[in-house]
């Protein structure tokens, strides 16, 4: 059974860098075409994708926050990372990772999200 | 960058009815590459369709999904009170990679 959970800090100063951690099991990112990505939801607002990083460690960021986005994997431990560089309150957020099971599919499992928020 | 734009913003219906939710691209898509989802409140999205077709496992039929190039649609027959949820629709792999619309509040 596929699981994903993502963690994190609930709160971060603005300017400060965020790390969250998706922690999955039921798959392996080792098995090809698996890829996990990361979107967010501001709150009452629409889903954003963020990041993904595939089974060949191939890496792929939004336009917009390219700049500020690092994913990684470390496949031994299931666990996926992403990091976002100079916060502000604007990106308060529910962070989500997902799981993608082939190329050219579509999110089939979700985390149940962490809410971040960007607040001195 | 494509743009999906779903409408209408809000739909309130009766039990039993039938919703139609529109979801327009900014440029022609693969139809192998559309998808839509269905978020409650507080939960994660769920995924209902991809393919712009085909029900992902677990989704009853009165779900179903169409459409081709830039105009895609999702219809919910028989509705049920536990159907209220916002809609989005997604492409996955243009560029950027992914894209989602901004949703459609489905209120019965």
């Amino acid at each position: 059974q596929v699981t994903l959970r993502e963690s994190g800090p609930a709160l971060v100063k603005p300017t400060q860098t965020l790390t969250l951690t998706c922690t999955f099991s039921g798959f392996s990112l080792s098995t090809s075409g698996v890829s996990v990505s990361w979107i967010r939801q501001p709150p009452g607002k629409a889903l954003e994708w963020l990041a993904l990083i595939d089974w060949e460690d191939d890496k792929y960021y939004s336009t917009s926050l390219k700049t500020r986005l690092t994913i990684s994997k470390d496949t031994s431990k299931n666990r996926v990372v992403l990091t976002m560089t100079n916060m502000d309150p604007v990106d308060t957020a529910t962070y989500y990772c997902a799981r993608i099971r082939s190329v050219g599919a579509p999110f089939d499992y979700w985390g149940q999200g962490t809410l971040v928020t960007v607040s001195s | 960058e494509i743009v999906l734009t779903q409408s209408p913003g809000t739909l309130s219906l009766s039990p039993g009815e039938r919703a139609t939710l529109s979801c327009r691209a900014s440029e022609s898509l693969s139809s192998t590459f559309l998808a839509w989802y269905q978020q409650k409140p507080g939960q994660a999205p769920r995924l209902l369709i991809y393919a712009a077709s085909s029900r992902a496992t677990g989704i009853p039929d009165r779900f179903s999904g169409s459409g081709s190039g830039t105009d895609f649609t999702l219809t919910i027959s028989k509705l049920e009170p536990e159907d209220s949820a916002v809609y989005y629709c997604q492409q996955y792999g243009g560029s950027p990679m992914y894209t989602f619309g901004q949703g459609t509040k489905l209120e019965i």
